[in-house]
């Protein structure tokens, strides 16, 4: 089952620089995407979410851009920051009242000093 | 800031044993949660709970777990006979009232690593 996909399991990039950490999904029922940052042995750390009518969402260094006929949404970080090293997963969920948020398998993101 | 918490943080048990996860949701949350991620593997969804029963259960959501909301506060994941492939981080989680099905921010917990031997 691979309706949500982060081709990039890892990510390295200079501190200052940007970000962009990818996601692709193919249940065109998705109607709320979600970004989602994990330390090690921590949960999932709700980050900046989108909704499907909306094709941009800006939070602080963090922005989500949606384009709906690619399937395919971004996490730009900028300015990137050390710690800002984690693992990204993203997540979307169902119209019709689903509860269940699927989730990709998450990109690792390094960011060097 | 409120958070989700749960115990034990990990917890090793022998196959065949019964094990129960507990959770304290966010206190104004309505909606409860469990998720869990095999190592290496993806975050899955498990169950969703709301006014006291199960509002939706995935494939992985068998006859041997069981949820619980005993008293009002605690919300528990019960795995009746563990099983090997039962290891995993098993996440809790909870959601404010107010909200659609959908568009809704779910909060979790920082996991209780389940190891079955």
């Amino acid at each position: 089952d691979q309706q949500v996909k982060q081709n990039s399991p890892s990510l390295s990039v200079q501190e200052g620089r940007i970000s962009i950490l990818n996601c692709d999904y193919t249940n065109s029922m998705f109607d709320y995407f979600l970004w989602y940052k994990k330390y090690p042995a921590e949960g999932p750390t709700f980050l900046i979410s989108i909704s499907s009518i909306k094709d941009k969402n800006e939070d602080g260094r963090f922005t989500v851009f949606l384009n709906k006929s690619a399937k395919h949404l971004s996490l730009h970080i900028v300015p990137s920051q050390p710690g800002d090293s984690a693992v990204y997963f993203c997540a979307a969920s169902f119209q019709g009242g689903s509860e269940k948020l699927v989730f990709g398998k998450g990109t690792k993101l390094t960011v060097n000093p | 800031e409120p958070e989700v918490t749960q115990t034990p943080s990990h917890q090793v048990t022998q196959m065949g044993q019964e094990v129960i996860l507990r959770c304290v949701p966010i206190s104004n949350h309505l909606y409860f949660y469990w998720y869990r991620q095999i190592l290496g593997q993806k975050v899955e969804f498990l169950v969703s709970f709301y006014n006291n029963e199960i509002s939706e259960k995935s494939e992985i959501f068998d006859d041997q777990f069981s949820v619980e909301r005993p008293d009002g506060s605690n919300f528990t994941l019960k795995i009746r006979s563990t099983k090997l492939e039962d290891s995993a981080m098993y996440f809790c989680a909870s959601r404010p009232p107010g909200q659609g099905g959908s568009g809704n921010t779910i909060y979790f917990g920082e996991g209780s690593w389940l190891t079955v031997v």
